[in-house]
This record gives structure tokens, C-alpha cells and sequence, in this order.
């Protein structure tokens, strides 16, 4: 069954930019898996904050970006701030009405 | 505002079933596909199931397939989840959430915590 993968931890600096990414532990992804991404910070129910590639849910701030890099869908913070630290997950639509989460990604700042 | 309340969670003993529900508020229900979300504790999430706005399509994880049931009333604007023959493994927060567009997930509720065990 094919799994999808995200960097387990990341760490990046205040007014730093950091790329998590969304891989298939088979096959590439694309625009046709529809990526989303989803931000919970400790405690909190999940927020979303991407969906389809690219596009920003409403309220979610511009540092916030969404795209493919090379296989994988790719979430990039500019100018990350301290309240952005949390746990995010991609969601990948896998055909046939299917969705699958990713392992998601512990994110710190400091 | 958007807003889906669950409710039902508890505690069960393994084999046991159990039943939750998800009331929405401030969209048009019907014209949702609605979905199942769930949280082991200490874990990431996983998504469950889904349901078409009409009720007529549904897809369940494999995880949960042949054991857990999603059904909707669109009159009372209610989302259900049936859940026989549970496992120590379901435990976990179950999280209801309108679906969003281009097969993502919308709007989430605060969850609710189902517990398996003897």
C-alpha cells in the first residue's frame, strides 16, 4: 500500500523560510492528487490552510505558499513566525474517493 | 460561521459498538461531501471516511472497512458514524469535517474522544 511520507521534524528560525514536503513512497505527486495542507497546533483541532496545490483557505496568511517541487507537493513558510509552530499534514487524494494523510510534519521555531 | 459539533464518544469495550454524531451549522449541508478524520493519541492524523452531499457515494479507509458505517440526515443536518466490532486500535479522537474543495477537508470540529478497551 502506498504510503505517503513527510519529514518527521523540521526546525527553522524566526523570519526564516522552510519547505516541508509530501511525498508517495510510490510514484511521484502531482496536481491530480490535489494536495492540501493542514496546520494543528498543540491541543487544537486542525486548521486548513492549502488546497489544491496552491490555493491559500480563506483568512490563511500570504507567508504561507503551497506547490509541486520535482515528485513531491511542497508547503514553504516565508517568514515563519512563532505562532507557527505546530504539526502539518499534507492530504492526497488518491482516486476512487480515497484520501490518505501523511505521517506529518513536527515543525519548530527557534 | 461554519461549524460542525461531534458528539458520542466514550468508552467501549473491545467488540462493542458505538455511534457518533456531528450536527452542522451555517452551510448547506446537502451540498457537502462530509468526512470522518481520527487521532490516535500521541499520532497524526487519519482520515476515515467520506460522504457525498446526497448520501449516495461513501468510501471508508481499509483500516475501517466492513466495520464502520457514515450516513447522513440531511433534514436534520447530521452527520453519522456507526462503529461495530471496535478495537483496541479505533481508540482515538474522532474529528468531523465539511469537505472542502478540490477533495480537501473545510471546516473541523473540536473532536470527540472514543476509548476502546476492557
Amino acid at each position: 500500500q502506498t504510503v505517503v511520507t513527510q519529514e518527521p521534524s523540521f526546525s527553522v528560525s524566526p523570519g526564516g523560510t522552510v519547505t516541508l514536503t509530501c511525498g508517495l513512497s510510490s510514484g511521484s505527486v502531482s496536481t491530480t492528487h490535489y494536495p492540501s495542507w493542514y496546520q494543528q497546533a498543540p491541543g487544537q483541532s486542525p486548521r486548513t490552510l492549502i488546497y489544491n496545490t496552491n490555493t491559500r483557505s480563506s483568512g490563511v496568511p500570504d507567508r504561507f505558499s503551497g506547490s509541486i517541487l520535482g515528485n513531491k507537493a511542497a508547503l514553504t513558510i516565508t517568514g515563519a513566525q512563532a505562532e507557527d509552530e505546530s504539526d502539518y499534514y499534507c492530504l492526497l487524494y488518491m482516486g476512487s474517493d480515497i484520501l490518505v494523510f501523511g505521517r506529518g510534519t513536527k515543525l519548530t521555531v527557534l | 460561521e461554519v461549524q460542525v459539533v461531534e458528539s458520542g464518544g466514550g468508552l467501549v469495550h473491545p467488540g462493542g459498538s458505538l455511534r457518533l454524531s456531528c450536527t452542522a451549522s451555517g452551510f448547506t449541508f446537502n451540498t457537502y461531501w462530509m468526512h470522518w478524520v481520527r487521532q490516535a493519541p500521541g499520532k497524526g492524523l487519519v482520515w476515515v471516511s467520506h460522504i457525498d452531499g446526497d448520501g449516495s457515494g461513501t468510501t471508508y479507509a481499509d483500516s475501517v472497512k466492513g466495520r464502520f458505517t457514515v450516513s447522513r440526515d440531511n433534514v436534520k443536518n447530521t452527520l453519522y458514524l456507526q462503529m461495530n466490532s471496535l478495537r483496541v486500535e479505533d481508540t482515538a479522537v474522532y474529528f468531523c469535517a465539511s469537505g472542502g474543495r478540490a477533495y480537501s477537508v473545510g471546516s473541523w470540529g473540536q473532536g470527540t474522544l472514543v476509548t476502546v478497551s476492557s
